[in-house]
C-alpha cells in the first residue's frame, strides 16, 4: 500500500522568513496530495491541496508543488506569522472514490516572533 | 458547513471495557474514516467504509470493530479496552478519491 514519509519532523522559523515542509510518497497511482493545517487542540483542516494534472499551486502565501516523476511534494510557507504556528501533514490518495488518504507524521511548525 | 461531529470529546474507560465512539456527517458522504492519532506517529488509519454496512481495514485494525447502519453514522468499537489504546481518535468524511476530507473535532480516549 502507499506509504508517506513527511520531513522535517519540527521546524522553527523566524516570523517573515519562509517554511518548507517537504513529503515522499510511494505509490505512483496516487494522484491526490492535500495538506492539512491542526492548531493545537484542534481538528485537521484542509489548508491546499494539489491534483497530479498539475505541477504547483499558490494560495497567497501558501504553495505546493509537486514532482511526479521523483514521486514528492512540498509546502512552501512565506512570510510566516505566529499564526502559521501548527503541526502540518501531507497526504496522497488515489483518485478512486473508495481510497483512502495516508498521512505523513507531521511536521510541528514554530513561527518566532 | 459541513460538520462532522463525535460523540464525546474526552472518555475515560476501565481495561476490558467495550467501547463504542460514535461519528455524524450531515454532508450525505459516502467515505467515513476512523484514524488514530499519536505524537509522532501522525494519523494512521483504523478503518474505513464506503457504504453503508461495507467496510475495509486500515493498517492497524487490530483490537478495532466498526458498524455503519445508516450513510451519516460510522461507529467504531473497542472490545475490550486495554492501555495501549489510549489514544485521540479522528473521524472523517469525504465524497470521493480526491475530494477535501472533513474532520471531527476528536476523541481523546484514557483506559486505565
Amino acid at each position: 500500500g502507499e506509504n508517506v514519509e513527511q520531513h522535517p519532523s519540527t521546524l522553527s522559523v523566524q516570523e517573515g522568513d519562509s517554511a518548507v515542509i517537504k513529503c515522499t510518497y510511494s505509490d505512483s497511482a496516487s494522484n491526490y496530495f492535500p495538506w492539512y493545517k491542526q492548531e493545537l487542540g484542534k481538528r485537521p483542516q484542509l489548508i491546499i491541496d494539489i491534483r497530479s494534472n498539475v505541477g504547483e499551486k499558490k494560495d497567497q502565501r501558501i504553495a505546493v508543488t509537486l514532482n511526479k516523476t521523483a514521486k514528492h511534494f512540498s509546502l512552501h510557507i512565506t512570510e510566516t506569522q505566529p499564526e502559521d504556528s501548527a503541526v502540518y501533514f501531507c497526504a496522497a490518495s488515489k483518485g478512486r472514490g473508495n481510497t483512502p488518504l495516508v498521512f505523513g507524521k507531521g511536521t510541528r511548525l514554530s513561527v518566532i516572533a | 458547513d459541513v460538520k462532522v461531529t463525535q460523540s464525546s470529546r474526552y472518555l475515560v474507560k476501565r481495561t476490558g471495557e467495550k467501547v463504542f465512539l460514535e461519528c455524524v456527517q450531515d454532508m450525505d458522504h459516502e467515505n467515513m474514516f476512523w484514524y488514530r492519532q499519536d505524537p509522532g506517529l501522525g494519523l494512521r488509519l483504523i478503518y474505513f467504509s464506503y457504504d453503508v454496512k461495507m467496510k475495509e481495514k486500515g493498517d492497524i485494525p487490530e483490537g478495532y470493530s466498526v458498524s455503519r447502519e445508516k450513510k451519516e453514522r460510522f461507529s467504531l468499537i473497542l472490545e475490550s479496552a486495554s492501555t495501549n489504546q489510549t489514544s485521540m481518535y479522528l473521524c472523517a468524511s469525504r465524497t470521493g478519491g480526491r475530494a477535501e476530507a472533513f474532520f471531527g473535532q476528536g476523541t481523546r480516549l484514557t483506559v486505565v
